[in-house]
């Protein structure tokens, strides 16, 4: 049973226009949230996290929220820019520390001049 | 430079053959890990080492070995390798305090005939 689920694939957005990635969890032990970014021939670029204890982190153009009653988080991206194009991850932990992450199957986004 | 270096960055053998997929940094972490990611799925732990005498296993560690013979260095065996086994592999590091993210490597890409 997949305990982290990215349900969209792909989606597309317009330069410019803000960019939701959502995922889902299943496991209510998780406490600690991550997105990364990947680009074809490279690893996954750590992007933003969120702790259970908090239910919005920003950084730049990059906002995750976290509702844990719904055991849901998004990723937005405003404004959304060409270079944004990329598979997104969002991945979960549970206890202390970030080992044992479990990923979704990532979200591809392409963002169109 | 990059922080955490793979080597190979690919490689094609045939069935039965032992194969080892080394991984170096830069960061000064002692949390090291091993994923492999299939296409179309989220990356999934094989195997994981929080200093050099500590090894765990991750959730897919079935006909993976790992050696993690200093700090900085952490490979990663296929003892006989079987086409199942062709994938990509990544490795991450991180830094031993709570909520840390992983750092990845560019990747692997291992096809076995």
């Amino acid at each position: 049973d997949q305990q982290v689920k990215q349900n969209s694939p792909s989606l597309s957005v317009q330069e410019g226009r803000i960019s939701i990635l959502n995922c889902d969890y299943t496991n209510s032990m998780f406490d600690y949230f991550l997105w990364y970014k990947k680009y074809p021939a490279e690893g996954p670029t750590f992007l933003i996290s969120i702790s259970s204890i908090k239910d919005k982190n920003e950084d730049g153009r990059f906002t995750v929220f976290l509702n844990k009653s719904a055991k849901h988080l998004s990723l937005h991206i405003v404004p959304s820019q060409p270079g944004d194009s990329a598979v997104y991850f969002c991945a979960a932990s549970t206890g202390a520390g970030s080992y044992q992450l479990t990923f979704g199957k990532g979200t591809k986004l392409s963002v169109i001049p | 430079d990059a922080d955490v270096t793979q080597t190979p960055r690919n490689r094609i053998t045939k069935t039965g053959k032992r194969i080892m997929l080394e991984c170096s940094q830069t960061k000064g972490h002692d949390r090291m890990y091993w994923y492999r990611q299939d296409p179309g799925l989220g990356l999934r732990l094989i195997y994981y080492s929080f200093d050099v005498k500590d090894i765990n296993k991750g959730e897919i560690s079935d006909g993976y070995s790992v050696s993690r013979q200093a700090q900085a260095k952490f490979s990663l065996s296929l003892e006989s390798a079987i086409p199942n086994q062709t994938a990509l592999y990544f490795c991450a590091t991180s830094a031993d305090s709570i909520n840390q993210p992983q750092h990845f490597g560019d990747g692997t890409r291992l096809s076995i005939l």
